[in-house]
């Protein structure tokens, strides 16, 4: 895609629902993708959504895909300590699945 | 399958020498990009591997950096004359044909003194 865009921070009670939020530009985005990043490690797949779906839930995970507005978020139910992380938005264009990421999300779950 | 792997997981240099990352992807997976990540930002794409064929490299990547992936399994990523602005965890991720999975490895840390 082209450009993607999320908040930065986000702190949450452990026990609460976290929503991770991110908007993205490219109206050809075919997939939207969530991955999480734990300190010092790669980056993890969550989930992922395709384009002309508007919902997806995955156990704790739900996504929801707002085309028109061009709008993605990620919903972490019950959020554990283990959540925490950074949570990156990211779409893919194209035959290949280029993959372009936002900035990322810090969670940050407190006891 | 044992997932994506880089080697080294830190390389430490001093500016102006050469560096060279490997990759081994996950088998059978004919799809591999490299990125590169930088504090506080997300990954930003670097290259492309359809097999051994190069399709994409990002205006990012300048004329000192070069991947190659002479059997379409493995990826080398080499820098030429690191400079310090090099300085940044370097990603390697893989795909299976036109699968909209991308698995990527734990990456290179690349510090640049």
């Amino acid at each position: 895609g082209e450009d993607v865009e999320q908040s930065l921070f986000l702190s949450v009670r452990e026990g609460d629902s976290s929503v991770i939020n991110c908007t993205y530009t490219d109206s050809s985005s075919t997939y939207l993708y969530w991955y999480k990043q734990e300190p010092g490690a790669g980056l993890q797949l969550l989930t992922y959504i395709f384009s002309n779906m508007d919902m997806k839930q995955d156990q704790r995970l739900t996504v929801l895909l707002n085309k028109k507005d061009k709008h993605l978020s990620l919903r972490i139910a019950d959020t554990q300590t283990g959540d925490s992380a950074i949570y990156f938005c990211a779409d893919s264009v194209g035959g290949y699945q280029k993959v372009t990421f936002g900035t990322g999300t810090k969670l940050q779950v407190i006891p | 399958d044992t997932g994506v792997s880089q080697d080294p997981r830190h390389k430490i240099t001093k500016r102006g020498q050469n560096v060279t990352f490997r990759c081994d992807p996950i088998s059978e997976h004919n799809r591999l990009y490299w990125y590169r990540q930088t504090l506080g930002q997300g990954p930003e794409f670097l290259t492309y591997f359809q097999n051994e064929a190069q399709l994409e490299k990002s205006r990012l990547l300048s004329d000192r950096f070069s991947a190659e992936r002479p059997k379409g399994s493995f990826s080398t990523l080499e820098i030429q004359r690191t400079e310090q602005g090099d300085s940044a965890m370097y990603l390697c991720a893989s795909g299976e044909g036109t699968n909209e999975k991308l698995f990527f490895g734990s990456g290179t840390q690349l510090s640049v003194l």
